[in-house]
């Protein structure tokens, strides 16, 4: 069964250091999403991505993060200057398709650390 | 604004009793979905169930069943004969379909559940 993978499972990183979190969606699948989970609370969108651009951000998704997708397989999220409080667990996610029936498969996640 | 609701922070119950989570949802749109994912210890999101708005059959998944009432806007989870491996964080989601949506999903804060031996 296809499935979304993430590395690397754990990250740890120095506050102020760049980070880059990495996805391979399902290949046929058109919609991409990463969501955060702080430790002992629930999970929040954070972006959105379609067609090569970014489709929706919330809040939380400030000038310090950015998303690209590469070469067609990976999509990765970056986060400039890592602080205290992006010490979380990332999810990715994708979709073939944004609404309908179609399920959002979710990857394992990426725990992100910061000293 | 769409908005999802699990006011059970945290529930203990005992092996085989019977355990019912809530959620409720806000939102504007007349289509959406909704679904109920279980995290255990190990962190990974398990898809559970996803309903639409316009099917507000119960349904029935073993020992789990679901109860999506859109008059009161909740979307209920029971499962039967509770067991130590459902001891998990499950969250209740909302994703709107309306145009412009980008299929984002809305979670709740989660409830715990601790079913002891």
């Amino acid at each position: 069964e296809p499935e979304v993978t993430q590395t690397p499972s754990h990250q740890v990183t120095q506050m102020g250091q760049e980070v880059i979190l990495r996805c391979v969606p399902i290949s046929n699948h058109l919609y991409f999403y990463w969501y955060r989970q702080i430790l002992g609370q629930k999970v929040e969108f954070l972006v959105s991505f379609y067609n090569n651009e970014i489709s929706e951000k919330s809040e939380i998704f400030d000038d310090q993060f950015s998303v690209e997708r590469p070469d067609g397989s990976n999509f990765t999220l970056k986060i400039r200057s890592t602080k205290l409080e992006d010490s979380a667990m990332y999810f990715c996610a994708s979709s073939w398709d944004r609404g309908s029936p179609y399920e959002q498969y979710f990857g394992p996640g990426t725990r992100l650390t910061v000293t | 604004a769409q908005k999802v609701t699990q006011a059970q922070t945290e529930i203990s119950v005992v092996e085989k009793e019977d355990v019912t989570l809530d959620c409720v949802y806000e939102t504007r749109d007349t289509t959406y979905y909704l679904f109920w994912y279980k995290q255990p210890p190990s962190g990974e999101l398990v898809f559970l169930i996803r309903r639409n708005s316009f099917d507000e059959q119960n349904e029935i998944s073993g020992r789990y069943s679901w109860n999506f009432q859109k008059s009161t806007s909740s979307f209920n989870f029971t499962i039967t004969a509770s067991q130590v491996v459902d001891s998990a964080v499950y969250f209740c989601a909302l994703r709107e379909s309306g145009s412009g949506n980008t299929g984002k999903l809305i979670f709740g804060q989660g409830t715990t559940l601790q079913v002891k031996p």
